[in-house]
């Protein structure tokens, strides 16, 4: 296994409902981060974490809502989704923030349906 | 903005060849570049690093260049197998970790 697991594995979901997505990672690592990857599309990087603290968020819609309550977990809070947010939704993490090159981990991501 | 281009086409190719893959890179200059596989259904897994003042790196079949003057990384796979056979995401850094769209690779028998 790559020592980061993401919960659930596949998700399908209304527009109105409320879910979470839940990352865990085993690597004594420091940064984690949320990517989205769309069919065809370079993998969107959505939000990232440092030390619990959040450091970057490009321009995430609000629907999509991130918690970090330590470093080791990272969870997704989703709400009022569209079908377009349909997508494999990846966290990973690294031993420090990705400015000097430290490798990513993934996780082997959600698919999230919304329909 | 910065830009990634991998391969847009999926490369096909014969067991026992070298697969060659492309990730160029406009108006960026990444201090490193890295190169990750991806299986379907899985997340990424981290193969290479080179850095910027590197030219060339190896690992058992696999060898990457780095070209800051051309903007340009190749990725050889030697003696292709049929396990080689997934995407292969570029992703040049430097401060941000940028991924291309990936190229699909396909070793048949």
């Amino acid at each position: 296994e790559t020592g980061v697991t993401q919960t659930p594995r596949h998700l399908v979901m209304g527009m109105t409902n409320k879910k979470s997505l839940k990352c865990e990672q085993h690597l004594g690592h420091n940064a984690m981060y949320w990517y989205k990857q769309s069919a065809k599309k370079p993998l969107e990087l959505m939000f990232v974490y440092n030390f619990k603290e959040q450091t970057e968020n490009n321009s995430v819609p609000s629907r999509f809502s991130p918690e970090c309550p330590n470093s080791s977990h990272l969870f997704l809070h989703l709400h009022t989704l569209q079908p377009e947010d349909s997508a494999l939704y990846l966290c990973a993490s690294s031993p420090q923030r990705t400015g000097n090159g430290s490798p990513l981990h993934f996780g082997n991501g959600t698919r999230l349906t919304v329909t | 903005s910065q830009k990634i281009e991998q391969n847009s086409e999926a490369l096909n190719i014969q067991e026992g060849k070298t697969a060659t893959l492309t990730c160029n890179y406009t108006n960026y200059s990444p201090a490193y570049l890295q190169w990750y596989r991806q299986d379907p259904g899985r997340g990424p897994v981290f193969l290479l690093l080179i850095r910027e003042n590197e030219k060339e790196k190896r690992k058992e079949r696999l060898k990457v260049t780095f070209d800051t003057t051309l903007k340009q990384s190749l990725f050889h796979i030697t003696a292709s197998q049929p396990a080689d056979s997934a995407t292969y995401l570029c992703a040049p850094g430097g401060g941000k970790l940028i991924f291309g769209q990936g190229t699909e690779l396909s070793v048949k028998p």
